[in-house]
C-alpha cells in the first residue's frame, strides 16, 4: 500500500505570494492533518480534516487555510507569504475514529525569500 | 493541554537497550500516551501508544507508572537506525480529533 504523498516536496515562494501544497492520504484513510515544523518552533499542529469537515485547528494565524476533498485528499494554503512562514509542512493520515497510528508524509520543504 | 518532559539528548552504545523517559505529572485520566519517533529527513513514525497497562509491540515497550504520571519508552537494542528524535504526546481521548502536540522530544544518539 502507498504511502502519504505530498506534493510538491521543494518550493520557493516570495513575501507576499500565496502558496498551495498538496497531500494524498494512505487509500483508505479519511482523516488528514496538516503540521509546520521549524527549527524554533519545532512540530505544530496546524488542522485535522475528517470526511471533508475540519474537525480540529492549532495556533495559526487565518492566513493558513486547508480543505479536503472527497476522495480524501486534502490541499493547505497560507496567503500573503511571510519569510516565518519558511518551514517543513508534513501532512499525516489516518484511519478515521478509534485509529491510534497517524502515517506522515515526507514533507514540503517550503522557503519564502 | 497536559504537558510532558522529556530530556534533550541521550546516548546510548549499539544493541544495549535503551530507556527513554517521559513526565507527565498532570496527565488526566482521558489522556493516552503516545510515541512516535522522527528519523533524520524523514516525516514522524508512530512507535507505540498506551493508556495505563506496559505495551509490547514490535519496536518497543511502553512502560507507565502506577500513577501514569511517568511512562518510559525501551528499545531493548538499539541499532544505528534507531537513532532519532523520539517525542512522547499525551492525546485527549475525549477530543474526538488527532491534534498532537509533539513538544522538543529527546535526540537519542546511537554509536556502534
Amino acid at each position: 500500500k502507498a504511502g502519504v504523498t505530498q506534493t510538491p516536496r521543494y518550493l520557493i515562494k516570495t513575501r507576499g505570494q500565496q502558496v498551495t501544497l498538496s497531500c494524498s492520504p494512505i487509500s483508505g484513510h479519511r482523516s488528514v492533518s496538516w503540521y509546520q515544523q521549524t527549527p524554533g518552533q519545532g512540530l505544530q499542529f496546524l488542522f485535522e480534516y475528517f470526511s471533508e469537515t475540519q474537525r480540529n485547528k492549532g495556533n495559526f494565524p487565518g492566513r493558513f487555510s486547508g480543505r479536503q476533498f472527497s476522495n480524501s485528499r486534502s490541499e493547505m494554503n497560507v496567503s500573503t507569504l511571510e519569510l516565518g512562514d519558511s518551514a517543513l509542512y508534513l501532512c499525516a493520515s489516518r484511519t478515521g475514529r478509534g485509529s491510534y497510528e497517524q502515517y506522515f508524509g515526507p514533507g514540503t520543504r517550503l522557503t519564502v525569500t | 493541554d497536559a504537558k510532558t518532559t522529556q530530556p534533550n539528548s541521550m546516548e546510548s552504545n549499539e544493541e544495549e537497550p535503551v530507556h527513554l523517559p517521559c513526565n507527565h505529572s498532570t496527565i488526566s485520566g482521558t489522556d493516552y500516551i503516545h510515541w512516535y519517533r522522527q528519523l533524520p529527513s524523514q516525516g514522524p513514525e508512530y512507535v507505540i501508544h498506551g493508556l495505563t497497562s506496559n505495551v509490547n509491540n514490535r519496536m518497543a515497550s511502553l512502560a507507565i507508572a502506577e500513577d501514569r504520571k511517568s511512562s518510559t519508552l525501551i528499545l531493548h537494542r538499539a541499532t544505528l537506525r534507531d537513532a532519532a528524535v523520539y517525542y512522547c504526546i499525551l492525546r485527549d481521548l475525549s477530543n474526538s480529533g488527532y491534534a498532537l502536540n509533539f513538544g522538543k522530544g529527546t535526540s537519542l544518539l546511537v554509536t556502534p
